[in-house]
């Protein structure tokens, strides 16, 4: 059973468009939602994180929405760029001492055209 | 400074074989996690360090799997009688390991890439 499931698979979107990933989730135990950037060949990067006590939270062109009672978080990246072509993953975890173990959604291709 | 390391960066092995695959942490940090990325696929947890406290070994798919981590330093990921099933990227992760803290962010090496043939 996926914990987080994350939609689209695939993206395409024009140079300046606005990008949008969802993700929703099922344990309300979790309260840390971080979105991870990954290029080919390598590993995730942090791009933008929002705990449950907020319902927005924005970082330059990167906007993370949340709806805590719907249980779902989306991604908007504004004016897209074809440097931002890559796998956008949404992720969660829960308060277990030390250990934050992430729990992953499927990932979106985002493709932006020039 | 440095980031986190991982090698081999690729690795072809025979099934049945044995593997080991290595985990260099980012210094001074104290939690240190092994995840695996199946190729389309989102990234699953496998084993979690935190200095010398007892590992999360709850994500381990199978006793073919073992992990070891001495202290806050390298971490080895070893595969025994390898399977086709066991390719995959393996992604080593670390983090500074604040107790109680929601945002210690996990910094991810560039993976191993495993292929059994």
């Amino acid at each position: 059973q996926q914990q987080v499931k994350q939609s689209p698979q695939s993206l395409i979107v024009q140079k300046g468009g606005i990008s949008i990933i969802n993700c929703a989730y099922e344990n309300t135990a979790f309260d840390y939602f971080p979105w991870y950037q990954q290029f080919p060949g390598k590993g995730p990067a942090l791009l933008i994180a929002i705990r449950p006590d907020v319902s927005e939270k924005k970082e330059g062109r990167f906007t993370i929405s949340f709806n805590k009672s719907a249980k779902q978080f989306s991604l908007h990246i504004m004016d897209s760029q074809p440097g931002d072509s890559a796998t956008y993953f949404c992720a969660a975890s829960k308060d277990a001492g030390n250990n934050r173990k992430l729990i992953w959604g499927l990932g979106t291709s985002l493709a932006v055209n020039p | 400074g440095a980031g986190v390391s991982q090698s081999p960066s690729n690795k072809v092995t025979e099934k049945g074989k044995d593997v080991e695959l290595r985990c260099d942490p980012i210094s001074g940090h104290t939690a240190l996690y092994w995840y695996r990325q199946r190729l389309g696929q989102g990234l699953e947890f496998l084993i979690y360090f935190q200095g010398n406290s007892a590992p999360d070994k709850s994500g381990l798919p199978s006793d073919r799997f073992s992990a070891e981590r001495t202290g806050e330093s390298v971490s080895t990921l070893t595969i025994q009688r390898t399977q086709q099933e066991d390719s995959a990227v393996y992604l080593c992760a670390s983090s500074i390991g604040l107790a109680g803290s929601s945002t210690d962010t996990q910094y991810f090496g560039p993976g191993t890439r495993l292929t059994v043939l």
